[in-house]
């Protein structure tokens, strides 16, 4: 799996759009950018995923770059739920290794 | 009602103890792992199986061992609890083809005095 560099952390006002970076340089034409979550001692939450369109659902947008080096993960309408670890992951689909999540990035969204 | 539970939530127990940890899954997925989680680090993989009779070690096996019931079953025991087994375990499912979304149990959180 791609290495992948996220900021340790981030503040967002409540309200305000969350935007995550993400840099995966090494990425291969293969692999996907998967975003995960984990809220304070909770299981990790699957938030969204993208090979090199831009993609949307109920929970965020993930932007990819053309390069493909790099993401974004923007949470459109953060809400104090919305602070937890957020973890970005690129790997081939299907693989039989495990996920392996990094750090993250500690999002914290102030009232 | 949630897609992947476990039981149970909180346990604490002694050294020496034999300990299971349950996961049950309604989702239909084949693919099951069992995760462990110590403070402020990453998930580190103990076991995992693609189907009923088929398991695999993970990176951090040594300890312990897990069961596959049934395709919606899947138990992690420690059979001599340690003191640095305390952590927060988490039972994860994975459904077969190109989907790579994990879903998480809520974890067990277990402390072995």
């Amino acid at each position: 799996d791609a290495k992948t560099t996220q900021p340790t952390s981030m503040d967002c006002a409540e309200g305000r759009a969350a935007n995550l970076p993400c840099n995966h340089s090494t990425i291969s034409g293969n692999e996907y950018v998967y975003w995960y979550r984990q809220i304070h001692s909770q299981g990790p939450q699957y938030i969204i995923h993208g090979l090199k369109n831009n993609e949307t659902n109920e929970m965020a947008s993930l932007i990819i770059t053309e390069d493909r080096k790099s993401s974004t993960l923007i949470l459109p309408h953060a809400t104090l739920r919305d602070t937890a670890v957020y973890y970005c992951i690129v790997r081939v689909p299907g693989s039989a290794r495990q996920l392996t999540f990094g750090s993250g990035t500690q999002l914290t969204v102030l009232p | 009602d949630a897609d992947v539970t476990q039981t149970p939530r909180n346990r604490i127990t002694k050294t020496g103890k034999r300990i299971m940890l349950e996961c049950s899954q309604t989702k239909g997925h084949d693919r099951m792992y069992w995760y462990r989680q110590d403070p402020g680090l990453g998930l580190q993989l103990i076991y995992y199986s693609f189907d009923v009779k088929d398991i695999n070690k993970g990176e951090i096996s040594d300890g312990y061992s897990v069961s596959r019931q049934a395709q919606a079953k899947f138990s992690l025991s420690l059979e001599s609890a340690i003191p640095n087994q305390t952590a927060l375990y988490f039972c994860a499912t994975r459904g077969t083809g190109g989907s790579d979304t994990q879903y998480f149990g809520p974890g067990t959180r277990l402390t072995v005095l």
